[in-house]
């Protein structure tokens, strides 16, 4: 199966609720980051966490990282209809080759 | 602007006709990189270059050419295309460091027929 795979694949919810996705990795790494893709089009930078990190905050997003279990996960506060779309993690390790994860894909309900 | 283009957009070709898509970016990046993006399968890295005339192999680089002549362009290559590499492509570029941002750019469809 490939580094970076996230769970759930999808993931259905109410406007205003929080929305949590996760992220498993294979291999160490020297960071995590989380983007965001709209219906295809190009990916977005939300939030990167460099590997001697535990927790990270983005307005509101929060990002965790375990490397003792190889896993992430987002969280996504007081969603909005607008936070709609695909979200993946990449991994990064010492080299450039970026591996990205297969994608949840959110759907906030107004 | 700060951006990453790709040109076409969208292409529609037949099987071995020599193609290729532009990449350029304004921001002055070292890293540039191109991926494929496919249903069920995320992203996945075909080629990726830090510097002029400096290019690596990602996961998925077999059918693919990419040159890096110029530190704003990095375009790719499919010197014979396949049915196969019907997918969507996207460019993205970052500074030096590994936890500088990727910039991404807005996708070229390829369809293979």
């Amino acid at each position: 199966s490939q580094q970076g795979e996230e769970d759930p694949q999808a993931l259905s919810i109410q406007e205003g609720e929080n929305a949590t996705m996760n992220c498993s990795y294979k291999t160490s790494i020297n960071n995590l980051q989380w983007y965001r893709q709209n219906s295809g089009r190009g990916l977005v930078h939300l939030i990167l966490i460099r590997s001697n990190e535990r927790e990270k905050h983005s307005g509101r997003l929060r990002v965790t990282l375990d490397t003792s279990k190889k896993s992430s996960s987002l969280l996504i506060t007081a969603s909005r209809a607008a936070d709609t779309a695909s979200y993946f993690c990449a991994t990064a390790s010492g080299t450039y080759k970026y591996i990205f994860g297969t994608g949840t894909r959110l759907k906030v309900l107004a | 602007e700060a951006q990453v283009t790709q040109n076409p957009r969208y292409l529609i070709t037949v099987t071995g006709k020599k193609l290729t898509v532009t990449c350029s970016q304004n921001m002055n990046h070292e890293y540039m990189s191109w991926y494929r993006q496919d249903p069920g399968l995320g992203l996945r890295q075909i080629y990726y270059s830090m510097n002029v005339e400096v290019t690596d192999k990602g996961d998925v680089p077999e059918g693919y050419k990419v040159s890096r002549k110029e530190k704003r362009n990095f375009p790719l290559i499919l010197e014979s295309p396949s049915p196969n590499q019907t997918s969507l492509y996207f460019c993205a570029s970052a500074g030096r460091k590994l936890t500088d941002t990727q910039y991404f750019g807005p996708g070229t469809r390829l369809t293979v027929l």
